[in-house]
């Protein structure tokens, strides 16, 4: 099955900077690949998503890029302010009806301001 | 419209006792999944129904079972607890064949399992 590992696990970034947060994957088949947001006590919430047949995606303050050949993909969230300060989770799947998440351990990001 | 909706929001269970926990879309998905959340673990996907009527395990079923009662639906039950389904539990639902893959996430349900 489809395995997808990320990085860092924490990530601590002055207001303003910018962060990155890295993921591999394992299958090749796979080609879907969304970004969550987590605050604490509620659910993942989508922030960016970007299919295999796109190579970067852009949404404001947030990007996304993905390597194919590599089998990486990264979130690039520029301008940081202290309302970025979230758990951001990867995830990977073949897409299509039940579509299957596989997803990143997690990476917990503090802004400072 | 209030999205994915869980209950109960908490829980303790003593091991060996069973519980349902239940989950209800308005957005007139097809597909329903539950995942659990353990530290540095992410979210794990414990089953899902792609649409009405069918189930399938996912990567960590062993000790649970589902009901998609039906379309809106989606239950997830527990029929012998034990320590290690201490976790944080997630709903989640999705549409097919639209132009978004995108999954929405009830706010959750904590259990501890003593």
């Amino acid at each position: 099955g489809e395995n997808v590992e990320q990085h860092p696990s924490t990530l601590s970034v002055q207001e303003g900077d910018s962060a990155v947060i890295k993921c591999t994957y394992s299958d090749s088949a796979s080609n879907y690949f969304p970004w969550y947001k987590q605050e604490l006590g509620k659910g993942p919430q989508l922030i960016i998503d970007i299919r295999s047949n796109v190579g970067e995606k852009k949404d404001q303050r947030i990007a996304v890029t993905l390597n194919k050949t590599a089998k990486h993909f990264s979130l690039h969230i520029t301008e940081t302010q202290p309302e970025d300060s979230a758990v951001y989770f990867c995830a990977a799947s073949r897409g299509a009806a039940g579509n299957k998440l596989t997803f990143g351990g997690g990476t917990r990001v503090l802004v400072k301001p | 419209n209030a999205g994915v909706t869980q209950t109960p929001k908490f829980q303790v269970l003593k091991t060996g006792q069973s519980m349902t926990l239940q989950c209800a879309q308005d957005m007139n998905h097809n597909s329903m999944y539950w995942y659990r959340q353990d530290p540095g673990m992410g979210l794990r996907l414990i089953y899902y129904s792609a649409s009405e009527g069918t189930t399938d395990k996912g990567e960590v079923p062993n000790g649970y079972n589902v009901s998609r009662l039906n379309k809106r639906e989606f239950s997830l039950r527990l029929e012998s607890a034990a320590p290690s389904q201490t976790s944080v539990y997630f709903c989640a639902s999705s549409a097919v064949g639209g132009p978004s893959d995108e999954q929405y996430f009830g706010p959750g349900t904590r259990l501890t399992v003593t």
